[in-house]
């Protein structure tokens, strides 16, 4: 496999439901994004992981919950969320320096997450 | 606030020229990206532009104008497989990705 790999590719979950978004790149990558898009909105970033160590919480509730137990997988835990969570979540990685002014991103495929 | 701008929807003739514009108002500038996103897929890495100019990669073409706060991709020679959403992207003074909406392309034969 090559690239970022992102399961499942589709999820249906109730509001009560836990469910895991898992991430996986073998690029050798030295940081991990989760970003959520929804239709005709930019991006927005989640979590960042960079070398292992979260960086970023860009004010996301508590009922997403990120774990980065190595540097090529990526999970976004998911409990009690509210239909307007529906979304695509996109999982990213990254070769990230100090000055990363050319830091490209490759993606997954994404998670299509419905709540109802 | 920081803010991109770009076009909701374009569309274009298979074999003609399009060009997609992105202006955009940022703390500080550290390059613009353009992604290019297919119905049900991952967003691509086209372009990065940090300099005033135009970068030319085949077919698509990247131009910036830092002054004017404007970028613009140009897509020659419009493919049916060019139908997809283009991603504008600033890296901000603290290198964070400020993104835009997508515009969405349309090429009809």
């Amino acid at each position: 496999e090559t690239g970022v790999t992102q399961t499942p590719r589709h999820l249906v979950m109730g509001m009560t439901n836990k469910k895991s978004l898992k991430c996986e790149q073998h690029l050798g990558h030295n940081a991990m994004y989760w970003y959520k898009q929804s239709a005709k909105k930019p991006l927005e970033l989640m979590f960042v992981y960079n070398f292992k160590e979260q960086t970023e919480n860009n004010s996301v509730p508590s009922r997403f919950s990120p774990e980065c137990p190595n540097s090529s997988h990526l999970f976004l835990h998911l409990h009690t969320l509210q239909p307007e969570d529906s979304a695509l979540y996109l999982c990213a990685s990254s070769q990230a320096g100090e000055s990363s002014g050319a830091n490209v991103l490759t993606f997954g495929a994404g998670s299509r997450l419905t709540v109802l | 606030g920081q803010n991109i701008d770009q076009p909701t929807e374009m569309t274009a003739t298979e074999g003609a020229i399009v060009q997609i514009n992105c202006t955009y108002q940022t703390s500080g500038f550290n390059g613009l990206f353009w992604y290019q996103q297919h119905a049900g897929e991952a967003p691509t890495f086209l372009s990065y532009n940090v300099l005033d100019g135009l970068e030319e990669k085949g077919r698509f073409s990247s131009f910036l104008s830092r002054s004017k706060g404007y970028s613009y991709l140009l897509l020659k020679e419009l493919q049916m497989k060019d139908s997809a959403s283009y991603l504008c992207a600033v890296m901000d003074s603290n290198y964070q990705l400020i993104w835009g909406a997508g515009t969405k392309l349309i090429i009809k034969p």
